[in-house]
């Protein structure tokens, strides 16, 4: 597809249980991160990667949260032990960082995670 | 540190002006954006301005930049229905990672 690609769409767990977010970035983007949405949070920045530099991890929350990108193009984001608060729905962006408009980021729709 | 506030909502009239606020704390961010995010969609980059400059027009959109008071804007002229989505601004701290707010809904009523 020509976008950014995020599955599932959506998400019901129960709490404790581990969980797999995929990422399907653009093709050729080199640059790709992760936010969380939760109501009235605005979008808060979880991790970044660029190329085959050190990801940035500043923003896990906790040590539950961990994520790959594979290959510099398919990212998963592992969430362990998933707790109540965890719900909120992930979004993945890709950017094009070597010729494309720095800052513009490319979103997925999102995966809606519900934790009961 | 590293926070960008917006106020949560704006209602306006159709054919009216919006004007959503945003302030940043980073004085060294060389871009600030606005995204777009309609009913469940991914954000979508609507404008930008570099941080050297005061104004940016663009079509029904205006966005005006202070950088002594850390104070960004965007106006929507004759604001339609389809304008109806958070809004959200941004600033780019090392290069292309960007910090976001908190998003500010629009709501624009008949």
């Amino acid at each position: 597809g020509a976008g950014v690609s995020q599955s599932p769409s959506n998400k019901v767990t129960e709490k404790g249980k581990d969980v797999e977010l995929r990422c399907d970035p653009i093709s050729g983007h080199t640059a790709l991160y992760w936010y969380r949405q939760s109501l009235g949070q605005g979008l808060e920045f979880l991790i970044y990667f660029q190329g085959n530099s050190a990801p940035d991890k500043s923003g896990l929350p906790s040590d539950r949260f961990s994520a790959e990108r594979t290959g510099g193009s398919v990212s998963t984001l592992t969430i362990q032990r998933t707790q109540q608060e965890d719900s909120a729905v992930y979004l993945c962006a890709s950017s094009d960082t070597s010729g494309g408009l720095l800052g513009e980021l490319f979103f997925g729709e999102g995966s809606r995670l519900t934790v009961l | 540190g590293e926070d960008v506030e917006q106020s949560l909502f704006l209602s306006v009239r159709e054919g009216d002006s919006s004007v959503i606020n945003c302030t940043y704390t980073d004085s060294s961010s060389t871009y600030l954006y606005w995204y777009k995010q309609e009913p469940g969609a991914g954000l979508q980059l609507l404008t930008y301005i570099f941080s050297n400059m005061d104004m940016k027009q663009d079509q029904r959109l205006t966005v005006l930049l202070n950088k002594k008071d850390k104070h960004l804007s965007l106006r929507i002229a004759d604001t339609q229905t389809g304008d109806s989505a958070i809004y959200f601004c941004a600033e780019s701290i090392d290069t292309d990672k960007l910090i976001f707010g908190t998003g500010t809904r629009l709501q624009v009523f008949p």
